[in-house]
């Protein structure tokens, strides 16, 4: 299986402030069509997760522009350019390049 | 809008088999695969499989023995059976169609004697 390392697994951010968020795959996710198949997603307390980014850099439908995904192949990043109240929660990152679809261990973002 | 309403049992004793239905409301289900997806404390997200719409299925390997994931596209309803389950099966288990981001409440199974 794809193994997702994820870094941090947790993060105290200042309102208003950056934050980063790295995974690392052990295989490439490039896929011979020209797609990367790595997601992120936020899980929200009581919620299921919901999709932020696809396909490592584009936004989905709705997705505030403060998030943005960025890397390729093995290394990617999830960067919020200024962290509200409403984006603390686990954030994930996910591939569906092969199955069985694997996820990071999850980054819990709360504030200081 | 669309939603994805799961029901099915959640309480189990060990080696029963849990069974969950998933079902659009308000609309078909359109996307091309839907998944089943669970998340445990011991091992957070667990990608169980999918099925499309003509019953094509991919299953977690590890699971693969166990699991069987059924289709109705009559009822716009998709199923999920685990056999012979442990207290390791204990999760919230969610049904998804990941394409559109459209994911169930879930449901909390636990298995204990």
């Amino acid at each position: 299986d794809i193994v997702l390392t994820q870094t941090p697994l947790s993060l105290s951010v200042t309102p208003g402030q950056p934050a980063s968020i790295s995974c690392r795959s052990t295989q490439t996710l490039l896929h011979s069509n020209g797609k990367t198949y790595l997601y992120w997603y936020l899980q929200k307390a009581g919620q299921p997760p919901q999709l932020l980014i696809y396909e490592a850099s584009k936004r989905f439908s709705g997705v505030p522009a403060r998030f943005s995904g960025s890397g390729s192949g093995t290394d990617f990043t999830l960067k919020i350019s200024r962290v509200e109240a409403g984006d603390l929660g686990v954030y994930y990152c996910v591939q569906s390049l092969l199955i069985p679809w694997t996820f990071g261990q999850g980054t819990k973002v709360e504030f200081k | 809008q669309v939603q994805l309403q799961q029901w099915g049992a959640g309480l189990l004793k060990p080696s029963e088999t849990l069974s969950l239905t998933c079902g659009a409301n308000g609309g078909s289900l359109s996307s091309f695969f839907w998944s089943w997806i669970r998340q445990s404390p011991g091992k957070g997200l667990e990608w169980l499989g999918e099925i499309n719409h003509s019953g094509s299925t991919n299953y977690n390997p590890s699971l693969k023995s166990r699991l069987t994931i059924s289709v109705d596209t009559s009822k716009n309803q998709f199923s999920l059976s685990l056999r012979s389950v442990t207290a390791a099966d204990t999760a919230i288990y969610y049904c998804a169609d990941t394409a559109v981001d459209l994911w169930g409440r879930g449901t909390l199974v636990t298995v204990s004697s």
